[in-house]
């Protein structure tokens, strides 16, 4: 079984400052571990996926998050915060080769102040 | 390239009625999967199917049942709607096994059982 906490309900940041959303992760298999967000009122975006191939993922508009497999954590980072960051962030595991049976942590919502 | 398509957008619904939230996908992916979003608890897979003729529950199948006749479309019935149902409903697919498959959401379908 599988099971993903996040750490943070609501993280609020400064434009032009870094974000940090907190995940740690629990998995009887080897994890795949992913970011997902959600702008109001729209479907969710893949940000990034780890796979195993490298510890640091890079995404898309900036992110990148680092798997530490001691800490069971996968977190996300930005270093400079962007007015459209403002979103909800999930943070997924699946077992690997199960990759369609994702389990949601419960949400991250951004917001960034000007 | 329309994706993952979800119809209809918004819906109400008296207890007890019946109904189907539809989900089409163009991208001839293997698998398929419904989601429900509830405030706080990120979301949560209900039905998944990993090619047409197979399908298996999830975590919260109960009240919802599912076919998959083609490859394209997955729809999700809701046999006796009742107000624990009212919920954000998403679709995904994905294309299959390996580091590529991730998957991809719908817009959703807000859903209120009164």
């Amino acid at each position: 079984a599988q099971s993903v906490t996040q750490l943070d309900s609501h993280v609020s940041v400064s434009e032009g400052t870094p974000v940090l959303l907190r995940c740690n992760y629990s998995s009887s298999y080897s994890p795949s571990l992913f970011w997902y967000v959600q702008h109001p009122n729209k479907g969710l975006q893949l940000l990034l996926k780890y796979t195993s191939a490298a510890t640091l993922v890079k995404g898309i508009n900036g992110f990148e998050a680092e798997f530490k497999k001691s800490e069971t954590s996968f977190h996300l980072t930005k270093p400079s915060a962007h007015m459209s960051d403002a979103a909800e962030y999930f943070c997924v595991v699946s077992k690997k080769g199960d990759d369609y049976k994702l389990s949601f942590g419960a949400g991250t919502t951004v917001t960034v102040r000007a | 390239n329309a994706g993952v398509t979800q119809t209809p957008k918004f819906q109400v619904l008296k207890t007890g009625q019946s109904m189907t939230l539809q989900c089409a996908q163009d991208m001839n992916h293997e698998y398929m999967s419904w989601y429900r979003q509830d405030p706080g608890m990120g979301l949560r897979l209900i039905h998944y199917s990993v090619g047409a003729g197979i399908t298996d529950q999830g975590e919260v199948p109960n009240g919802y049942n599912v076919s998959r006749s083609t490859t394209e479309d997955f729809p999700l019935r809701l046999l006796s709607a009742a107000p624990s149902q009212t919920s954000v409903y998403f679709c995904a697919s994905g294309p299959g096994l390996g580091t590529k498959n991730i998957q991809y959401f719908g817009a959703g379908t807000r859903l209120s059982v009164l």
